[in-house]
């Protein structure tokens, strides 16, 4: 099956800094990527859907310009938590969905905010 | 709008017995729904999906669902679990209008096999 990867697995910051995660298609092109958040014992929540060359949808209550979403190539999208806090740390995953709107999970990133 | 609702929280069953994981949902539309599982600190796999067609559907590690629409309900099963089960499952579905991307998850099951 398609593959999709994420870039770094696991991240500690400083409060007020800025991280970056990446999420890549390895074996096909994605039009459309996904970001989700979890939250430790809690179901997946849609932050926002990418398109490539366009701007991202949030979902409702989202911050967008807390979490900068760019969907530069048909393979790479990246999710950008700027200026950091405690309450970011969080479990987020990102998803591709290929030309038959199967859906491929990234292996998630781990987001600890010191 | 879509929501889902799984049943149990958590389900602890002994090696080899069956298992059943409940999801319920409610939608506006038609729906595609989704079975997925989530190993501890991994993303989510697919176990099986409905889109259309046979009501049973088949996928991978020998689980199996049935799409009942008029119960609104799509229950998960396996006829004999094994310790690498234990894992957490979601329940989502997507209105047949949208990217099935854009989908709605249950809060999940833990399901612990023991030995």
């Amino acid at each position: 099956g398609a593959v999709v990867s994420q870039h770094p697995s696991r991240v500690i910051c400083k409060s007020g800094t800025s991280v970056k995660i990446e999420c890549r298609s390895l074996d096909f092109q994605a039009t459309t990527m996904f970001w989700y958040r979890q939250f430790p014992k809690k179901s997946l929540m849609l932050m926002a859907t990418s398109n490539e060359g366009s701007k991202a949808t949030y979902e409702q209550g989202v911050e967008k310009d807390k979490f900068l979403i760019n969907h530069a190539s048909l393979t790479l999208s990246t999710l950008t938590v700027t200026s950091a806090h405690p309450e970011d740390s969080s479990f987020y995953i990102c998803s591709a969905s290929d030309r038959d709107n199967e859906q491929f999970f990234g292996p998630g990133t781990r987001l600890t905010v010191l | 709008a879509q929501s889902v609702t799984q049943l149990d929280s958590q389900v602890p069953v002994f090696e080899e017995a069956p298992v059943e994981l409940r999801c319920n949902y409610s939608s506006s539309v038609s729906v595609y729904l989704f079975w997925y599982v989530q190993y501890p600190n991994q993303g989510l796999q697919l176990l099986l999906k409905y889109l259309s067609g046979s009501t049973l559907v088949k996928g991978i590690n020998g689980f199996e669902a049935e799409f009942n629409k008029s119960q609104t309900s799509f229950h998960l099963r396996k006829p004999s679990v094994h310790i690498s089960d234990t894992a957490e499952y979601f329940c989502a579905v997507s209105g047949k209008d949208t990217n099935a991307g854009k989908s709605t998850f249950g809060d999940g099951t833990t399901l612990t096999v023991k030995p």
